[in-house]
């Protein structure tokens, strides 16, 4: 089972919208509506954004969005802030036997 | 508020085992619904889930570390352990542990463990 394929980085300036996106296969991210995001912050735990495509914890910023289309899921950040740099892991059950599978994991700049 | 925390060996020679535990606290690790897992990061890297267990120790593992890991659990003393046997230099990481609620989410997770492999 292979890693979901993400964007290495992704940049933006304060205030503006990105999105990154997470590819996979009609066994994962296309077959279910399982996938999660994680924000990581330099020498600290992950942290969940997203789950379930488009489901936020209590706690996390609306500035935050997920969705799905085939199989590619997408996490939005809107109203970027300097505070939303850090790397993003998305991850997605799968049906093969690895059960979950994460992203590449995609390195959030703000300019 | 749940809290999960590793400890073990931050150091490990090649070919032993590498033995870890999670520690949970303000809550039950026999909560109906949660499995709890391990997942770990190689320096620089990308995350890797290893293993998920249940608190009636039911387990599933990563195929690719399968014959290697074995992951009980301890519900007396509310912790999970992960033990990864005939390690190499490519097993250095950080290992987490975390719950993994129903949909595949991890939440929330320990502060995690650099375990270095290195005679």
């Amino acid at each position: 089972q292979s890693a979901l394929t993400q964007p290495a980085s992704v940049s933006g300036s304060p205030g503006q919208s990105i999105t990154i996106s997470c590819t996979g296969t009609s066994s994962d991210v296309g077959g279910y509506n399982y996938v999660s995001w994680y924000q990581q912050h330099p020498g600290k735990a992950p942290k969940l954004m997203i789950y379930e495509v488009s489901n936020r914890p209590s706690g996390v910023s609306n500035r935050f969005s997920g969705s799905k289309s085939g199989n590619t899921a997408s996490l939005t950040i809107s109203g970027l802030q300097a505070e939303d740099e850090a790397d993003y892991y998305c991850s997605s059950y799968t049906s093969s036997s690895t059960n979950y599978v994460f992203g590449t994991g995609t390195k959030v700049t703000v300019l | 508020q749940l809290q999960l925390q590793e400890s073990g060996p931050g150091l490990v020679k090649p070919s032993e085992t590498l033995s870890l535990t999670c520690t949970v606290s303000g809550g039950s690790i026999s909560s109906s619904s949660y499995y709890w897992g391990w997942i770990r990061q190689p320096p620089g890297k990308g995350l890797e889930w290893i293993g998920s267990i249940y608190y009636s120790g039911s387990t599933y593992y990563n195929p690719s570390l399968k014959s290697r890991v074995t992951i009980s659990v301890d519900t007396s003393k509310n912790q999970f352990s992960l033990k990864l046997s005939s390690v190499t230099a490519a097993d250095t990481a950080v290992y987490y542990c975390a719950r993994l609620a129903p949909g595949g989410r991890f939440d929330p997770w320990g502060q995690g463990t650099l375990v270095t492999v290195s005679s």
